[in-house]
């Protein structure tokens, strides 16, 4: 079972407005990411980390940003939320090392903004 | 460049049939990973399996089954006797060997019906 979380689990928030969306993984995994999918659509990479203090932006060009301070750690936020970036984020994690393995995924963020 | 292919957007079946879900890729690396994920309509990955580029054998869990032929870059998941709680929006990935990216499919919504 996956040990990795997302707080808040759904978010309405008015437009304008600074958030934080948290992630945070138990499994010491070096590696993490943030995924923007609309429902029922196609995963979109937005930001990863390869470890403390390495970000670095995903395919879709995203007004997010993100840090990595701590391992265990990869927040995610918006400055000024507007109506476009309603989607759902989902982090995910993935072991560092010459092990290719699977991604964790968290429960995801259900964003709306109003 | 990698590319992962869900033709199927939608399936529906009747319980009890079973349904192929197929994954097309692309790459030009000789060593490499596949995966598929099902997310449930709660928001979650779930992650199902993953397969080596270096083992073509086929492999059996319970009602589902994996079929890897690097010959025609496809790695198809059939569910047996499918049910109710098999309706998910199901993912096919790709990673590159000792790379951090995953690349996802678009997915392929199964809706089984009773």
């Amino acid at each position: 079972e996956a040990d990795i979380y997302q707080t808040p689990r759904y978010l309405v928030i008015g437009t304008g407005k600074k958030i934080t969306l948290e992630c945070s993984q138990t499994m010491g995994h070096d590696k993490m990411y943030w995924y923007q999918q609309d429902p029922g659509m196609e995963l979109h990479l937005i930001h990863y980390s390869y470890g403390v203090n390495s970000t670095e932006k995903g395919d879709l060009s995203s007004e997010s940003t993100v840090s990595r301070i701590r391992t265990e750690h990869f927040p995610l936020t918006l400055e000024s939320a507007r109506p476009s970036h309603t989607s759902q984020y989902l982090c995910a994690s993935s072991e560092s090392g010459h092990l290719n393995t699977e991604a964790f995924f968290g429960q995801g963020t259900r964003l709306t903004v109003v | 460049a990698q590319k992962v292919t869900q033709a199927q957007t939608e399936i529906s079946v009747v319980e009890k049939e079973d349904v192929t879900l197929d994954c097309v890729y692309e790459t030009r690396d000789t060593t490499y990973y596949l995966f598929w994920y099902k997310q449930p309509p709660s928001g979650e990955l779930v992650f199902l399996i993953r397969r080596n580029s270096f083992d073509e054998q086929n492999e059996i869990s319970g009602r589902y089954s994996w079929n890897f032929q690097k010959s025609t870059s496809s790695f198809n998941f059939t569910i047996t006797a499918s049910q109710v709680v098999d309706s998910a929006v199901y993912f096919c990935a790709l990673r590159r060997y000792n790379f951090n990216k995953f690349y996802f499919g678009s997915g392929t919504k199964l809706n089984v019906k009773p």
